[in-house]
């Protein structure tokens, strides 16, 4: 079982939807959450970090966290086509490792016109 | 712009040679990471320092795989005696050690080519 898993997609929506990203993480003590977006090319864009239960909002982004059933996941709403991309998971471990981050392997994102 | 660069953006080298990576974090910035990515994949962690001090170094890292803080602002990552495999993106992240959250920033990223 991988640490972090991501759906690999693609995940396509039409422009004006809304885009559900799941990922589900393996290390119950897990603390710290976060959401990378990565251009085809470009190196990862921090673009949501989460740390309780619940919800956590940000423009467009809502970011949902459920300690309890080990999975986060992040809502994209009125998507556009610059939204297309790749979604990175990552999950800090909460014990040993310092401050690494274990990440999935990605969602790729279509948003089309 | 304050943040995270490294150098070269690119490298393509023969199977066999040495090659160096430099990376400069966000200034204020103590914590400074290393992390390779392949097509495909999430980037995965190879050694971590806060301030001049390698704190953990993955098992990924091989003898051929070194890094350096000296001084506790940039970092350096070489490998000695390329190979195929090593061809990735090498990316290098900052962050800093207030609130706790570790929330890291990513340069944009060396693309190693082995040939």
């Amino acid at each position: 079982q991988k640490e972090v898993e991501q759906n690999s997609g693609p995940l396509s929506v039409p422009e004006g939807a809304i885009a559900s990203l799941n990922c589900t993480y393996s290390d119950r003590g897990s603390q710290s959450f976060f959401w990378y977006r990565q251009y085809s090319g470009k190196s990862p864009e921090l673009i949501m970090s989460i740390y309780s239960n619940g919800d956590k909002e940000d423009g467009r982004f809502t970011a949902q966290l459920n300690k309890a059933s080990q999975y986060v996941s992040l809502l994209i709403r009125d998507s556009q086509p610059s939204d297309s991309a790749t979604y990175l998971c990552a999950v800090k471990k909460s014990s040993g490792g310092y401050n690494k981050l274990i990440f999935g392997a990605g969602t790729r994102l279509a948003v089309h016109p | 712009d304050t943040g995270v660069s490294q150098d070269p953006r690119h490298k393509i080298t023969k199977r066999g040679q040495n090659v160096t990576f430099r990376c400069d974090p966000i200034s204020e910035h103590n914590r400074l990471y290393w992390y390779r990515q392949t097509l495909g994949q999430g980037p995965e962690f190879l050694t971590y320092f806060q301030n001049e001090a390698q704190l953990e170094k993955s098992r990924l890292l091989s003898d051929r795989f070194s890094a350096e803080r000296p001084k506790g602002s940039f970092s350096t990552l070489e490998i000695q005696r390329t190979e195929q495999g090593d061809s990735a993106m090498y990316l290098c992240a900052s962050s800093s050690n207030s609130g706790g959250y570790n929330e890291q920033f990513f340069g944009p990223g060396t693309r190693l080519t082995v040939l």
